[in-house]
């Protein structure tokens, strides 16, 4: 199956700060999914990469994707106490795209 | 509005029983899957299911038994040869891609199990 790392594990980081959180792996991404995640609640999607090279911002988050598609990076900008919490990438195993794996998690907290 | 729906939210079992997690849509999706997440880890894929009365293995099945007879429902039974079956639980729908195609994955809010 398809693996990914996330780096790094764990971020603190000071509010009004920039962040990035990458996500590699070492064969082609077919689909590329940022989600985040409340400690005890569900996952919320943030986005989808699927072209090499794309890139797509919502609020102050940006993502990009390689153009060899096999790393994806997620930016935050002016980081604030409510972009604290589990950021997983999620990336489809094979290009019928049959399931989802995920990256261990990069943990963010943001102190005011 | 649709979504996905899991039950109970927490679970307590204590070591020997089974014990059924529930999970339903109104999405009308096709695609079911089951993760378990450990403390400070990722997801990791329990079963999952294409279509009614088919499923497959994920990368980590054993102790773990799924049904598929409706469209809306995948029901996750943990079984007593689960040795440590404390974790939480994400369920979640996607439409079935065909070669390529983007998907729209929804998840569920969890349920957390706790062997007592």
């Amino acid at each position: 199956s398809q693996e990914l790392e996330q780096s790094p594990q764990s971020l603190i980081v000071q509010e009004g700060k920039n962040l990035t959180i990458n996500c590699t792996s070492s064969k082609t991404l077919y689909g590329l999914y940022w989600y985040k995640q409340k400690y005890g609640e569900g996952l919320i999607f943030l986005m989808m990469l699927q072209k090499g090279g794309e890139e797509k911002s919502h609020e102050k988050i940006t993502a990009k994707l390689d153009e060899k598609k096999q790393q994806s990076s997620l930016h935050i900008t002016a980081s604030q106490p409510s972009h604290a919490g589990i950021y997983l990438c999620g990336a489809h195993g094979d290009n019928a795209g049959n399931m989802l794996t995920f990256g261990g998690g990069t943990r963010l907290m943001v102190k005011p | 509005d649709g979504g996905i729906t899991q039950s109970p939210k927490y679970l307590f079992r204590k070591e020997g029983q089974n014990v059924t997690l529930s999970c339903e849509q109104n999405l009308n999706h096709d695609a079911m899957y089951w993760y378990r997440q450990d403390p400070g880890q990722g997801l990791r894929l329990i079963y999952y299911s294409q279509i009614v009365n088919d499923f497959q293995k994920g990368d980590i099945a054993e102790g773990y038994s799924v049904s598929r007879e409706k469209k809306e429902s995948f029901p996750l039974t943990v079984t007593s040869a689960q040795k440590n079956p404390t974790a939480f639980y994400l369920c979640a729908s996607s439409i079935r891609g065909w070669g390529g195609q983007p998907r729209s994955y929804t998840f569920g809010s969890g349920t957390r199990l706790t062997v007592v």
